[in-house]
């Protein structure tokens, strides 16, 4: 079975600072998608990045990147730039045969 | 495009009755929709899976009786919680993948119902 640890259960940055959250993950497979979701205090789940196993470049959306290391099993996800709105929850998970998420990461940005 | 509705998005109820939750995707076809079940301050965990048209699959665990799911049209699931008990209060969510829909693993999700059990 697919496992996906974060083992940072909150952490904090100051606006307009930079912040890593950590994630790994445990499969057998060889093709499968990897995510970075936020949920906001609504609980809106909302995509923030994507990556593909298969493509060995980093995928990155404006201030948000990521750092895939496949032999690993490590896909942490870089916040640059911190808004106050990145304030939320973040879910690291996993997409081979099913979908599974990490425990969460609280995420606090400090002004 | 790519959203997904959920009704009620808050509902109330007194123990023992039942409720109906809906999950509707409203600009796509969702060859598969996902229930989830989240209680405060934890993750998301999968409680069944639904195809258009056929039985939904349960996850170990989850009581089949209890969570009633009907998936009866491409856009449409509905969970049903029967005979609600104050430990089913939880933050429910669901979340469709469709066909076509690149890239086609990628989930999109409901923006939740919190179920509250008196």
């Amino acid at each position: 079975a697919q496992t996906v640890t974060q083992s940072q259960p909150e952490m904090s940055v100051q606006e307009a600072e930079t912040v890593t959250l950590s994630c790994t993950y445990d499969t057998s497979e060889s093709d499968y998608y990897l995510f970075w979701y936020k949920q906001p205090p609504s609980r809106q789940m909302i995509l923030v990045i994507r990556q593909e196993a298969y493509k060995q470049q980093n995928a990155t959306e404006n201030r948000f990147s990521v750092n895939f290391q496949k032999a690993a099993k490590s896909f942490s996800l870089k916040i640059s730039d911190s808004q106050l709105g990145d304030a939320a929850m973040y879910f690291c998970a996993y997409r081979g045969s099913r979908l599974t998420f990490g425990e969460g990461t609280q995420l606090t940005v400090n002004p | 495009g790519a959203v997904v509705s959920q009704h009620p998005s808050w509902v109330i109820c007194k123990s023992g009755t039942s409720v109906k939750i809906e999950c509707r995707s409203l600009d796509f076809q969702a060859t598969t929709m996902f229930w989830y079940r989240q209680f405060p301050k934890q993750s998301l965990m999968l409680m069944a899976t639904s195809n258009e048209g056929s039985k939904a699959t349960y996850e170990q665990g989850v009581e089949k009786d209890k969570f009633l799911i009907n998936h009866a049209s491409l856009t449409l699931s509905t969970l049903t919680v029967t005979s609600a008990h104050p430990e089913d209060s939880s933050f429910y969510i669901c979340s469709a993948e469709g066909r076509g829909l690149p890239p086609q693993t990628e989930q999109f999700f409901g923006p939740g119902t919190r179920l509250t059990v008196l």
